[in-house]
């Protein structure tokens, strides 16, 4: 089975703009994941979709949204950028409990 | 007090050691308890998942879970250089699956 795939991998965005990342999890997994990774403040839980539907939501501003689609697929958005925004960005797909990582989206903000 | 604590690390260890990495997490109702491994620059991999008090292993690899304590472990032996890494401890809080709670990892370094 293909992992979870992220796109793009690297992004670069000035202060104020807005950003869109993408995450298709493992065939056959309806949860999805986002996590946002920085050095100071490690892993944290953005948000989790399950069927179309937003689950849980971790600790973070509105400025930060997702989406699912009805192929599983996902998106994460975020508006008006701050450069505490500049992370990794990871998503996680799920058939139970145990969560499957993709490779990341590295956003830089400028 | 943090949700999940892990030892500060920098670890290091002779290749060949058994190298022993701990967590302990503060929601004594959690029920699902994660290792996974990042190696710099990439993405956390899946080491291990343990969801029962006692001990689980696979190949090199050992959890070991106790409720009671709240406490979580893994052991790795016959370390290799190629088990240099982070390793992250992660937590599913109560009623939150999928909603993974992580401690800041370990950073192991195994000379060789």
């Amino acid at each position: 089975k293909a992992g979870v795939t992220q796109t793009p991998r690297y992004l670069i965005k000035t202060r104020g703009q807005q950003v869109t990342l993408s995450c298709s999890p493992i065939s056959g997994h309806r949860s999805v994941s986002w996590y946002q990774q920085t050095p100071g403040q490690g892993l944290q839980f953005l948000f989790e979709y399950f069927s179309e539907t937003q689950r849980n939501k971790g600790n973070f501003p509105g400025r930060f949204s997702g989406r699912q689609f009805s192929n599983s697929r996902s998106e994460m958005n975020v508006s008006t950028l701050e450069l505490g925004d500049s992370a990794l960005y990871l998503c996680a797909s799920s058939a139970g409990e145990t969560q499957y990582f993709g490779p990341g989206t590295r956003l830089l903000v400028l | 007090q943090k949700e999940v604590e892990q030892n500060s690390g920098p670890l290091s260890v002779p290749e060949g050691a058994i190298a022993s990495l701990n967590c302990t997490y503060s929601d004594r109702g959690s029920q699902s308890f994660f290792w996974y491994r990042q190696y710099s620059g990439k993405s956390p991999e899946l080491i291990m998942s343990i969801y029962s008090n006692g001990d689980k292993e696979d190949g090199r690899f050992t959890a070991q879970l106790n409720k009671a304590s709240q406490y979580v472990s893994l052991l790795i032996r016959d370390s290799q250089p190629s088990d240099s890494a982070t390793y992250l401890c992660a937590v599913n809080p109560p009623g939150s699956a999928r909603q993974l709670t992580f401690g800041s990892g370990t950073q192991l370094t195994v000379l060789p």
